[in-house]
């Protein structure tokens, strides 16, 4: 009965190559997002998306792409992987307003090599 | 623009010491504002949001508007506590949430 589920939990691949992280709520929120966490352990958005639209997108480089094909599900696909890539992503949900707060996914560890 | 800003990337406390990891922030509205907690390989997690005024594991923070600060304070450390917090800001019409850079609180033996 996980409330917010990632896959995968760990990413190893190779510079050049594309991958994508899967995120599952089932809380019956409208918002996801998408969270990177630096090796300094910064955390920083990314994405945002209410019922499947997009509302928040961070100044994040165009080989990231989100896909939400429903208000439970926002994946991540990311193009020509780079080493600065490496980090841990966070999909989070919330119910809409400013009261509401995240209940996050476990993470994805992504190691660019 | 909305800043939230964790000072100290790491606080060492004795164990039964006191507690205070600081927060200010920079908005200019009415912001809401929340402190997360990542235990070791656990996910992140709301410890508690200011609009609660609840204590939660011992821990409370008030929110200073005067001083745009929202320090949380444990008045006894326990062990248990060491972890990464993460103070976080909500204030936009956009729900975004942003958070500080976090601190890491050791409790020492």
């Amino acid at each position: 009965d996980t409330a917010v589920s990632q896959t995968p939990k760990y990413l190893v691949t190779q510079m050049g190559n594309d991958k994508s992280i899967k995120c599952e709520q089932n809380l019956g929120h409208d918002t996801m997002y998408w969270y990177k966490q630096d090796s300094k352990k910064f955390l920083k958005i990314m994405f945002s998306y209410n019922n499947k639209e997009l509302i928040i997108n961070e100044t994040v480089p165009n080989r990231f792409s989100p896909k939400s094909p429903d208000k439970a599900h926002l994946n991540l696909h990311i193009n020509s992987l780079e080493l600065g890539d490496s980090a841990v992503y966070f999909c989070a949900s919330s119910k809409r307003g400013l009261n509401s707060p995240l209940h996050f996914g476990n993470g994805t560890r992504l190691t660019v090599t | 623009a909305q800043r939230v800003t964790q000072p100290e990337k790491l606080l060492s406390v004795f164990k039964g010491a006191p507690v205070e990891l600081k927060c200010n922030y920079s908005y200019s509205g009415s912001p809401e504002l929340f402190w997360y907690v990542q235990y070791s390989r656990q996910r992140l997690q709301l410890l508690l949001r200011h609009i609660s005024r609840e204590s939660i594991k011992g821990f409370t923070a008030d929110l200073n508007k005067g001083e745009t600060s929202f320090h949380l304070k444990k008045p006894f450390a326990q062990e248990e506590d060491s972890a990464m917090y993460y103070c976080a800001l909500s204030g936009g019409g956009d729900d975004k949430i942003i958070f500080g850079k976090g601190t890491r609180l050791h409790i020492l033996p």
